[in-house]
């Protein structure tokens, strides 16, 4: 079946540090992939998305290339903020044009930023 | 533009109590979905609504009913609350054809 596997955190960072978040897959076919962000006591909001393959997303400074050949969409930042502190998901969705469809989530990768 | 909102925000319940949980929407999605968040377990699937009309069973339906009242609006019924669904629960909605899916804030349950 579908999974996503996402390194263990918490990753902890000082301010201006540079960021990868782990993200690896296994699905048939070709799935959507998706980066979520969990500010502490709020919903999960889309953070970027990628659809096929070599496709790199992109928001905030944060940045994701869809790797099919080592199954892989690694969450990188340059230079982190106080701010960026939160939990990170990797998603995927199976069957970008079908119409319906599931997001299978990793575990999620808490991120600490200190000044 | 209020998005996805949920209610209540905080819930205690004690065991065997029932509750109703409630999500509306306005973006005239036509997909809403039910998760329940633990520690260390990510998000988790209870049920899903592809249409107005239809519901399925998630990953961990058990314990739990659902009601897709019109297109806004997705409950989620704990018949008899046990510890065990002590948990933060998201109501979700999505464009059908992008995958992408815009989240509630959540309801924080406690089940004594």
């Amino acid at each position: 079946g579908n999974s996503v596997t996402q390194m263990e955190g918490p990753v902890t960072l000082s301010e201006e540090a540079f960021l990868t978040i782990n993200c690896t897959y296994t699905a048939t076919g070709y799935p959507s992939l998706f980066w979520y962000v969990q500010y502490p006591g709020e919903g999960l909001q889309l953070l970027l998305k990628a659809t096929k393959a070599d496709d790199k997303g992109s928001n905030k400074g944060f940045e994701a290339t869809y790797r099919k050949e080592t199954t892989s969409f690694h969450l990188e930042k340059g230079s982190v903020q106080v701010s960026d502190s939160a939990v990170y998901f990797c998603a995927l969705s199976k069957g970008a044009n079908t119409g319906f469809q599931k997001l299978v989530f990793g575990t999620g990768t808490r991120l600490l930023v200190s000044p | 533009n209020a998005g996805v909102t949920q209610t209540p925000k905080f819930q205690v319940l004690k065991t065997g109590q029932s509750m109703t949980l409630q999500c509306a929407q306005d973006m005239n999605h036509n997909s809403m979905y039910w998760y329940r968040q633990d520690p260390g377990m990510g998000l988790r699937l209870i049920y899903y609504s592809a249409s107005e009309g239809t519901t399925d069973k998630g990953e961990v339906p058990n314990g739990y009913n659902v009601s897709r009242l019109n297109k806004r609006e997705f409950s989620l019924r704990l018949e008899s609350a046990a510890p065990s669904q002590t948990s933060v629960y998201f109501c979700a909605s999505t464009q059908t054809r992008s995958g992408e899916q815009f989240f509630g804030p959540g309801t924080r349950l406690t089940v004594l």
